[in-house]
């Protein structure tokens, strides 16, 4: 068990719809990173929060945002969504920002996003 | 441009056969090196880091890797594979910028046979 928390584990919705991914880090983690992986395996960083504060932009589309709250839990909202928005969505948590002091990254388990 | 390469998209190893992984990267610096592995409907888990010192770094799982700054490279290795260990391995470097932000590879596919 890494520490991270993903809620929902699947999402099934459709196209146009909003949804909301919920993630909260490992105790004592302060920066929290959003990831999509795709079918064909590919791992896309979306954005980095470090103690609830921007801190690096992926590729992340413009209908996408995110924020980290007082209590470091983060959420990723995806809106206007498309067919080709379906794909795995994970967060990741470490305790310092990206691979700085070597820091490994915990992820969660992923929420599974099908857009119908 | 900073890249990360798995030059191999699936790897296929008899079971009790040595296995590697290979990942090589053009980063600027001294990077920090990953490797992580993805079990099926699961999160990536940290398997080891090269950070500064021995080039021959061991990890979880009875795996070790071997950094190699001449040829920029990052081998995954085993000395002899299980077919648990069949999964999605994948490697990431740390660039050396004021927010150490990771650049991954494509990842690579393990399959250990029995």
């Amino acid at each position: 068990d890494s520490g991270v928390t993903q809620t929902p584990k699947h999402l099934i919705t459709a196209t146009g719809q909003r949804v909301t991914l919920r993630c909260s880090p490992r105790s004592g983690d302060l920066s929290v990173y959003w990831y999509q992986q795709s079918l064909d395996q590919g791992l896309q960083f979306l954005i980095q929060y470090y103690n609830g504060e921007e801190r690096a932009k992926g590729n992340i589309l413009e209908r996408f945002s995110a924020q980290q709250f007082p209590d470091l839990h983060s959420e990723l909202n995806l809106s206007s969504l498309e067919l080709g928005d379906s794909a795995l969505y994970f967060c990741a948590s470490s305790v310092a920002s990206g691979g700085k002091l070597g820091s490994p990254l915990h992820f969660g388990n992923g929420t599974r996003l099908t857009v119908t | 441009a900073q890249s990360v390469a798995q030059p191999e998209d699936q790897v296929n190893v008899a079971e009790g056969n040595p296995l590697t992984v290979k990942c090589t990267y053009s980063v600027s610096g001294n990077p920090y090196l990953f490797w992580y592995v993805q079990y099926p409907n699961r999160g990536l888990q940290f398997l080891l880091k090269y950070i500064t010192g021995d080039n021959l770094v061991k990890g979880s799982y009875g795996f070790e890797a071997e950094f190699n700054k001449s040829q920029t490279s990052f081998h995954l290795k085993k000395p002899s594979a299980l077919v648990s260990d069949s999964a999605l391995y994948f490697c990431a470097v740390s660039l050396m910028d004021s927010n150490y932000q990771l650049i991954w590879g494509a990842g690579t596919k393990l399959i250990i046979k029995p």
